[in-house]
């Protein structure tokens, strides 16, 4: 069974640029997370889908951040315009029930 | 506000050594408790977890947790450490009303040969 994939495993950008993220769950995981760390930091929730729906958004710092969710399935998360201070790695998890959830290998954002 | 605290941000064990991973948490009733761990190049994955029932849960690679209560706290322990248990380890919590992981700020473990 293929686990949670992220595209790409790296990216840098300028600042000003956008960048967008992708997420494919595993099949049959409802529920999709995306998770930020910032270096040095705690890994910190940005939002939580339950199929295509936003359950909880209250995480994503700002309106430059754009999440969706098409049918259900795979996910993107794009920062348009990108800053200096979003720089992380963005995990993103998937699961069935509140068991555990399933994390990619994240990817890596470099702004300069 | 619910918050995950892990006081060592670094520790270094010989191999073979015996490890305990300190956490604590706060909230008012008990959450369910994660362990996950980051391997270098690697994604998060779940050691163990606690919803209820026996405080002394068990988990992959060897690995154990203990819940009490009494100190809201969820150690992860492992009698004897090898070399490819260096890594970062997490803890982390989901309360009752919400699906979000609340993570600590990572014990980074590193083993000596």
């Amino acid at each position: 069974e293929a686990g949670v994939t992220q595209f790409p495993s790296h990216s840098v950008i300028e600042k000003g640029q956008t960048v967008t993220l992708r997420c494919d769950p595993i099949s049959g995981h409802d529920n999709l997370y995306w998770y930020r760390r910032v270096m040095g930091k705690e890994i910190k929730f940005l939002l939580h889908f339950v199929k295509e729906s936003k359950q909880d958004e209250s995480g994503m710092p700002n309106n430059r951040f754009l999440a969706e969710r098409t049918g259900g399935t795979y996910s993107t998360l794009k920062v348009q315009p990108a800053e200096l201070e979003d720089s992380g790695v963005y995990f993103c998890a998937s699961s069935f029930s509140r068991g555990g959830a399933f994390f990619g290998q994240g990817t890596r954002l470099t702004v300069v | 506000a619910q918050s995950v605290t892990q006081p060592d941000i670094h520790i270094t064990v010989s191999e073979g050594a015996s490890l305990e991973l300190r956490c604590n948490y706060s909230y008012g009733a008990t959450p369910y408790l994660f362990w996950y761990v980051q391997s270098p190049g690697q994604g998060l994955q779940l050691l163990l977890k606690y919803f209820s029932g026996d405080t002394l849960v068990q988990g992959i690679k060897g690995f154990e947790a203990e819940f009490k209560r009494s100190q809201s706290s969820f150690n992860l322990r492992k009698p004897s450490v090898h070399w490819s248990d260096a890594a970062e380890y997490f803890c982390a919590v989901v309360t009752y009303n919400t699906d979000k992981l609340i993570f600590g700020t990572g014990t980074r473990l590193q083993v000596f040969p």
